[in-house]
């Protein structure tokens, strides 16, 4: 299993105003996901960040309004530019098990953009 | 592509009652299927999981049996306790993780 620490855990912004979240693993990975979880709802795949490479983002997310870095194997950061209310969000950083894709989460970051 | 439909909530039981929570995925490969349940205020944390076909996954109290031929993974529970309140997501793992829309659980004393 692999120990994630994120932070900020919570943050209150303003409007206009970007944000980074930081996510630490105790062991080297290969691939780091971003999620985001709106509230009240299920978690969706922001983009995959991999080592020395460009993330690939999913459908909806755009590398300008979250641009990720990747400068080594157990750490990552992802930003949350422009804010507005809408990016209210827990925003989850994991990372999966080879074998078997489980995946293992930190305790995610709790954004409020006012 | 790959998806997951999970009965939606809110569930609200009595402690001790019984609880199924249905799932079911749609995959073109065998993708492992998990159950992850997010306590309030806290992350996901993996509950159980089951890699193969006929694989059942268990962990406090909670099972999930992997069923090829029906593609589902019900979560079930013979006993719910006030402490098991929580989001439960259902997901599977091929490609990357999808999850489903997860459902809220509320126990009652």
């Amino acid at each position: 299993s692999a120990v994630i620490s994120q932070k900020p855990s919570r943050d209150i912004c303003q409007r206009g105003t970007s944000l980074t979240i930081q996510c630490q693993v105790d062991s080297q990975v290969t691939m780091m996901f971003w999620y985001r979880q709106q509230p009240g709802q299920s978690l969706t795949l922001i983009a995959t960040a991999n080592q020395g490479s460009e993330a690939t983002y999913e459908s909806g997310f755009v590398i300008d309004k979250f641009p990720i870095s990747r400068p080594n194997l157990t750490f990552s950061t992802l930003t949350v530019s422009n804010m507005s209310p809408e990016d209210s969000s827990i925003y989850l950083c994991s990372v999966a098990e080879f074998n078997t894709g489980e995946l293992f989460f930190g305790e995610g970051s709790r954004l409020t953009v006012l | 592509g790959d998806s997951v439909t999970q009965m939606e909530g809110p569930v609200t039981l009595s402690e001790e009652a019984c609880l199924t929570i249905n799932c079911t995925y749609t995959a073109t490969g065998y993708p492992s299927l998990f159950w992850y349940v997010q306590y309030p205020g806290e992350g996901l944390q993996l509950l159980l999981k089951a890699t193969k076909a006929d694989d059942k996954g268990s962990n406090k109290g909670f099972e999930a049996t992997y069923r090829k031929e029906t593609t589902s993974f019900h979560l079930e529970k013979g006993s719910v306790q006030v402490s098991d309140s929580a989001v439960y997501f259902c997901a599977l793992s091929s490609n990357d993780m999808r999850f489903g829309a997860g459902t809220r659980l509320t126990v009652k004393p």
